[in-house]
């Protein structure tokens, strides 16, 4: 039982390339989550899906596009990167029952 | 909309000493409360909950915390901190009504002085 998984650790982009960050859970959770982490500013929503074949935008959804693939993965995609989305990325999961989320190791991405 | 306050950027604690960590919280109706805990370089794990009942709740590492519904509050205490306890805690909220999303803080910096 792995919890959240998340793909890649670290990336660097130059500005304008795209690149997707991967998430997959193993708990069978209905709800999955993008944030991202900045110093000072806590975390802040991305995008969240409440159940596969659904999504809505978060606090900061734009240069971001999400896809529920099926119920385990929820990808993150950048298709023009800028030095502003440089930030630490977390995906989270939650059940319909256990209200907590749990989340992924994080990728950090740095965007020059 | 749900909002978390915390209000201190850095909690500095001696070794052996109580630890508070603290939380103000806007939401309507009835509350679900959380903290995080999360370590450099990692994810953040959750640590404990309130969504009904006894208002002093246990998690783990032997942290708990309080709800006090007419302070709108809920902060986290632990009795006798450790120096494996500095990280970034993190207080979050959401509504009762169906809504899973969390209205998280700005976190606290706790560093345990040895």
């Amino acid at each position: 039982n792995a919890g959240v998984t998340q793909t890649p650790k670290f990336q660097v982009l130059k500005t304008g390339q795209s690149m997707t960050l991967q998430c997959a859970q193993d708990m069978n959770h209905n709800s999955m989550y993008w944030y991202r982490q900045d110093p000072g500013m806590g975390l802040r929503l991305i995008y969240y899906s409440a159940s596969e074949g659904t999504t809505d935008k978060g606090e900061v959804p734009n240069g971001y596009n999400v896809s529920r693939l099926n119920k385990r993965e929820f990808s993150l995609r950048l298709e023009s990167a800028a030095p502003s989305q440089t930030s630490v990325y977390f995906c989270a999961s939650t059940g319909d029952t256990t209200y907590e989320q749990y989340f992924g190791p994080g990728t950090r991405l740095t965007v020059t | 909309a749900q909002s978390v306050a915390q209000p201190e950027d850095q909690v500095n604690v001696a070794e052996g000493n109580p630890l508070t960590v603290k939380c103000t919280y806007s939401v309507s109706g009835n509350p679900y409360l959380f903290w995080y805990v999360q370590y450099p370089n990692r994810g953040l794990q959750f640590l404990l909950k309130y969504i009904t009942g006894d208002n002093l709740v246990k998690g783990s590492y032997g942290f708990e915390a309080e709800f006090n519904k007419s302070q709108t509050s809920f902060h986290l205490k632990k009795p006798s901190a450790l120096v494996s306890d500095s990280a970034l805690y993190f207080c979050a909220v959401r509504d009762h009504y169906g809504n899973n999303r969390l209205a998280f803080g700005k976190g606290n910096q706790v560093v345990v002085i040895p």
